[in-house]
């Protein structure tokens, strides 16, 4: 009964490919969100969605595409692979008000 | 939009010491600031988080404070155990929908026995 689950945990793959990752929350919150976390630990935002609807897109390469089907689903695609692209990702959902997001495990992903 | 500033990147104590680590906002519309642990290899986690009509909460060893005139707030933790070396993130917030946290670039807090 995860709250917010992520796959898959481990992704490698090489450069140019392209892959995914899902994100689930069975928690009825209505936000979503992918963060990238690089080798640094830094924890940057790229995308939000409330309710299915693009609220936030950082200054992301469109190269990685973010879909929400359903307000539980925020899935992320990305095209091209490359070697900058490794980093761990994490997905979050948050609830409205002054409230904590909860994160997924994270999904690390190694381009070689 | 939103930037946060932590400082230090790095703390080492000795066990039962105290740890004291400090971040800036930008944004004057931030209302909610929480802090996150993150061990190796796992997700972040809440510890603690403060609203923006609140100066100060203390939850066991852990209490943060918040200064909203000078947009700056604190995690402060005593009597530190080996169990609290991890990464600390502080991050702000507005509390609107689909707002998101924006966090600190975390400190590494090494409590050594």
């Amino acid at each position: 009964d995860t709250a917010v689950s992520q796959t898959p945990k481990y992704l490698v793959t090489q450069m140019g490919n392209d892959k995914s990752i899902k994100c689930e929350q069975n928690l009825g919150h209505d936000t979503m969100y992918w963060y990238k976390q690089d080798s640094k630990k830094f924890l940057k935002i790229m995308f939000s969605y409330n309710n299915k609807e693009l609220i936030i897109n950082e200054t992301v390469p469109n190269r990685f595409s973010p879909k929400s089907p359903d307000k539980a689903h925020l899935n992320l695609h990305i095209n091209s692979l490359e070697l900058g692209d490794s980093a761990v990702y994490f997905c979050a959902s948050r609830p409205l008000g002054y409230t904590e997001a909860f994160f997924g495990q994270g999904t690390r992903l190694t381009v070689v | 939009g939103e930037n946060v500033e932590q400082h230090p990147s790095t703390l080492s104590v000795q066990e039962g010491d105290s740890a004291v680590i400090k971040c800036t906002y930008s944004d004057s519309a931030s209302n909610y600031f929480p802090w996150y642990k993150q061990e190796l290899g796992k997700r972040p986690q809440l510890i603690i988080d403060i609203r923006s009509n609140v100066g100060e909460k203390k939850d066991q060893r852990i209490a943060v404070t918040l200064n909203k005139t000078a947009k700056h707030f604190s995690l402060h933790i005593t009597e530190t155990q080996p169990e609290d070396s991890a990464v600390y993130f502080c991050a702000a917030s507005r509390i609107q929908a689909g707002t998101a946290l924006i966090f600190g670039k975390g400190t590494t807090l090494s409590v050594s026995s």
